[in-house]
């Protein structure tokens, strides 16, 4: 069963503090994406790695930054969160291909104070 | 300005009933076109994927329509079920080939569907 998983489902967070959000998943897939998910708004695409240490900004990466060492592990590292970047923060990895499968992570909900 | 929109952004259906959700899209060229259900708290998950070759696609009780002259795809959901509540997301990806990168789909804000008893 086709498995990608988060490090938390909720986070709290002050203001000023850095954060790391993990991913992992067990699937040897190449693309791996971070999003954040706002009421209204759709998901929003802040990177996306197509192999390890290769990563490419998304249309929100302003105030994030990625990680990628191992091929199923992909984090998102918040440098100084904000509490504007409260929010719902999914992960996803794609096989190959522009037809491939796109699994989700269970989320994390993340809260700045 | 999104280059996919929904519609409605949110429906109440009686269990049993049918309901159709619409999706337009600006998105050029066009590559494919996905529909995700998400439940609440959880991420979303794939109903289907669907080219420019294809119009219709099924997944059990739901069913997936592409006009791609049109840019408009409809889901069509049968004799809803409680579990049918959740969050329909619309996915549209360009082609790859002609965008600096393929790893941008653009979703839609979705529908949100309650089915009651």
């Amino acid at each position: 069963d086709v498995k990608v998983t988060q490090s938390s489902r909720y986070l709290v967070k002050r203001t000023g503090e850095k954060v790391f959000l993990e991913c992992v998943q067990d699937m040897d897939h190449e693309n791996m994406f971070w999003y954040r998910q706002d009421p209204g708004l759709g998901l929003r695409l802040i990177y996306f790695s197509y192999d390890v240490k290769m990563k490419e900004k998304g249309d929100i990466p302003e105030g994030y930054s990625v990680s990628r060492e191992k091929k199923e592990r992909f984090s998102l590292i918040l440098e100084s969160a904000s509490t504007n970047q409260t929010s719902m923060y999914l992960c996803a990895s794609q096989g190959t291909g522009r037809l491939g499968e796109q699994y989700f992570g269970p989320g994390t909900r993340l809260t700045v104070t | 300005k999104n280059q996919v929109e929904q519609s409605p952004q949110s429906l109440i259906i009686l269990e049993g009933k049918n309901c159709t959700l619409q999706c337009n899209y600006t998105v050029s060229p066009f590559s494919n076109l996905r529909w995700y259900k998400q439940d609440t708290g959880r991420g979303p998950v794939s109903l289907t994927i669907m080219t420019f070759s294809e119009n219709t696609k099924s997944n059990g009780r739901y069913t997936a329509t592409l006009d791609a002259d049109t840019k408009q795809s409809s889901l069509h959901i049968t004799a809803s079920q409680l579990s049918d509540s959740a969050s329909y997301i619309c996915v549209v990806s360009a082609n790859p080939m002609t965008t600096d990168s393929w790893g941008k789909f653009q979703f839609g804000a979705g529908t949100q569907v309650v089915v009651t008893p």
